[in-house]
């Protein structure tokens, strides 16, 4: 079985660029999550989907973060404009919903933004 | 604030030389205290999840337990390919399913 797959793993961009990540949970996991590590902090929670509905946006740092989850499968995370303080590690996770439980979230490779 | 800290920050280890690793954590309901482990370059890779004070979980050379204020992960004769950071995450009770993290413990062993 697959698992989280993300894309790039790499990207370096210029202060002021767009760079869109791309997630691809699990095969039947509802839920999908981004989290960020910044160099020498521990890694933070961005936001959470159920299927395609955010379910908690509350660590999206500013307006400049946009993500989406089509038809409740793949999702992307858009940063417009990149600002030096957005380099990162930017993790995708996924997990089964099981009635009211959540099972242990599995966590992609990760992409590592550079913002130059 | 739900607030997770490990201990120590790295720790070196003789092959066969047993320890534990530490995680302290506030949090206004505990859901969950997840343990990962990451190797460089890789995502967190799920290890256990622990519910209850008293509970305690096993995992070849590993073995994690929980009390109302902290989180062990006890490593018994560890091997090179155990060095790994390992990270400790809570999650809390209510509608949100969020990890909180630890910045983790850099785990080397030696042969």
């Amino acid at each position: 079985e697959a698992g989280v797959t993300q894309f790039p793993s790499h990207s370096v961009i210029e202060k002021g660029q767009t760079v869109t990540l791309r997630c691809d949970p699990i095969s039947g996991h509802d839920n999908l999550y981004w989290y960020r590590r910044v160099m020498g902090k521990e890694i933070k929670f961005l936001l959470h989907f159920v299927k395609e509905s955010k379910q908690d946006e509350s660590g999206m740092p500013n307006n400049r973060f946009l993500a989406e989850r089509t038809g409740g499968t793949y999702s992307t995370l858009k940063v417009q404009p990149a600002e030096l303080e957005d380099s990162g590690v930017y993790f995708c996770a996924s997990s089964l919903r099981q009635g009211l439980m959540n099972t242990e979230a599995f966590f992609g490779q990760g992409t590592r933004l550079t913002v130059v | 604030e739900d607030q997770v800290t490990q201990s120590p920050e790295a720790l070196r280890l003789q092959e066969g030389e047993s320890s534990s690793l530490n995680c302290s954590y506030t949090v206004s309901g505990l859901r969950g205290l997840f343990w990962y482990r990451q190797d460089p370059g890789k995502g967190p890779e799920f290890l256990f999840t622990l519910y209850s004070a008293g509970e305690e979980k096993e995992k070849e050379r590993l073995k994690a337990t929980l009390t109302k204020k902290e989180s062990f992960l006890h490593i018994t004769a560890p091997k090179p390919e155990d060095s790994a950071t390992y990270l400790c995450a809570v999650q809390a009770e209510g509608g949100f399913q969020k990890l909180v993290f630890g910045t983790g413990t850099r785990l080397l062993v030696s042969p």
